[in-house]
């Protein structure tokens, strides 16, 4: 059951927003974002769960929906730092294993 | 505070000859994940340990891959033997306690296979 994520790519300039969405056929448990930089490893982003609220740190928030069983991740005000790709993690009950989209490749451009 | 160690870095092969990849986790982390991450894809669970118990190896392909876990630390996934479309990245990432904890991923090996 691998979350679907969109878009698939996007470009922006420095400054502009964004919006990565991740949805599963399945009810979840939680969502959890990663980005990944070209020939690094995933860096933990935050973890939503289900009933929690909204999360954010600095200018990267996400939200949770989980009737829709779908969730967000706002990137504002996006800096040069941002470029990456963005995957979701989706787990559909607590303990059992994550299964990752296959990821949103983040460009931002001076 | 130390991240999780992998090594090697990068390995080549030819096919049909086997593989092994090790792992040291972050410090008193519980569980541990072998993941293997082909270009272009989101990482894919192979083996998933909690302590030194397997918790969920459903996507590990049993006929040529096997992992296993020293005294609930260090951790082995070995290939034997080795096909083309095992080439990819193999990522280790250890959680403090379960899955819905944050996991911390390791540089990872990139295998090629010729």
């Amino acid at each position: 059951q691998q979350p679907v994520q969109s878009p698939q790519a996007v470009i922006l300039r420095e400054g502009e927003d964004a919006v990565i969405n991740c949805s599963s056929s399945k009810a979840l448990y939680s969502v959890h974002w990663y980005r990944q930089k070209h020939g690094e490893a995933p860096v933990f982003l935050m973890i939503l769960l289900k009933g929690g609220e909204q999360k954010g740190h600095d200018k990267i928030s996400a939200s949770f929906n989980e009737k829709k069983q779908q969730s967000s991740l706002y990137l504002t005000a996006s800096q040069l730092s941002y470029s990456g790709t963005y995957f979701c993690g989706t787990e559909k009950d607590s303990g059992y294993a994550l299964n990752f989209g296959k990821g949103t490749s983040l460009l931002v451009t001076p | 505070e130390a991240g999780v160690a992998q090594s090697p870095r990068y390995k080549i092969i030819e096919k049909r000859q086997s593989v092994a990849f090790w792992c040291n986790p972050i410090s008193g982390h519980a569980t541990l994940y072998w993941y293997q991450q082909i270009l272009g894809q989101g990482p894919k669970l192979l083996i998933q340990f909690q302590n030194n118990g397997v918790v969920d190896d459903s996507q590990l392909p049993k006929d040529r891959f096997s992992a296993e876990r020293l005294k609930g630390v260090d951790s082995t996934l070995k290939i034997q033997p080795a096909k083309l479309e095992d080439s990819a990245v193999y990522l280790c990432a250890s959680s403090l306690y379960s899955s819905t904890d944050t996991q911390y991923f390791g540089p990872g090996t990139r295998l090629t296979v010729l």
